[in-house]
């Protein structure tokens, strides 16, 4: 079975400093992992993916993370946040082959002025 | 990706009462998922429905108090029965892309954010 834990549950920042949220997966087969961001009173939306090849995804409104398969980790960066980041962020992974995500808890990301 | 819409985008109900959210997709799409999240929690998939043949549902959900309707490849309605108050959720839609050497992909729709009094 597969699992992803998101250590930080809530992580606040300031403006234009920088902000790594981690995701670590289990897996005993070969996966897919996503980053998906929620703002308030919103669905979900796709930030990212890894699917293979280069273990340094970029999407979208700067969010870059990069896949590590020895630590197992997929940590989601941004080098200068805003205060529009303000958003619920979800790390999810799905087998290669399956259809069902399995998601982390999310961590709370708050951008202060 | 998929476009995604669902209604009511969101709805206040009484105890005892049913209400039927509506997915629908801007393309034809095998499987799509029906998924709850309750207030400051992750998601939990409650089923999965493809066109043509019942529902799939996860363990501690039910097809009495969750039935699902996929009439068709870009339709399907979830229905939230005899609700209480720890059904308030948003509930949320969700299809399956998978793009040749893409790998599979969920895409979600807006949610439906209920309330149940």
């Amino acid at each position: 079975a597969q699992s992803v834990t998101q250590l930080d549950s809530q992580v606040p920042v300031f403006e234009e400093a920088p902000v790594e949220l981690r995701c670590n997966y289990s897996s005993s087969v070969s996966v897919y992992l996503f980053w998906y961001v929620q703002y308030p009173n919103q669905g979900l939306q796709l930030l990212l993916k890894y699917l293979s090849g280069s273990t340094l995804v970029k999407g979208i409104n700067g969010f870059e993370a990069e896949f590590n398969k020895s630590q197992t980790s997929f940590h989601l960066r941004k080098p200068s946040v805003h205060i529009s980041d303000t958003a619920e962020y979800f790390c999810a992974v799905i087998t290669t082959g399956g259809f069902k995500t399995i998601f982390g808890a999310g961590t709370r990301l708050f951008v202060k002025a | 990706s998929a476009v995604i819409s669902q209604k009511p985008s969101r709805d206040i109900c009484q105890r005892g009462t049913s209400l039927t959210i509506q997915c629908q997709v801007d393309s034809q799409v095998t499987m799509m998922f029906w998924y709850r999240q309750q207030p400051g929690q992750s998601l939990t998939l409650i089923a999965t429905a493809n066109q043509g043949s019942e529902a799939t549902y996860e363990s501690g959900f039910v097809i009495d108090k969750f039935p699902i309707s996929r009439p068709n490849l870009t339709f399907s309605t979830l229905t939230v029965s005899n609700m209480s108050p720890e059904d308030s959720s948003i509930y949320l839609c969700s299809v399956e892309r998978s793009a040749s050497g893409e790998g599979d992909t969920q895409y979600f729709g807006p949610g439906t954010r209920l309330t149940v009094l």
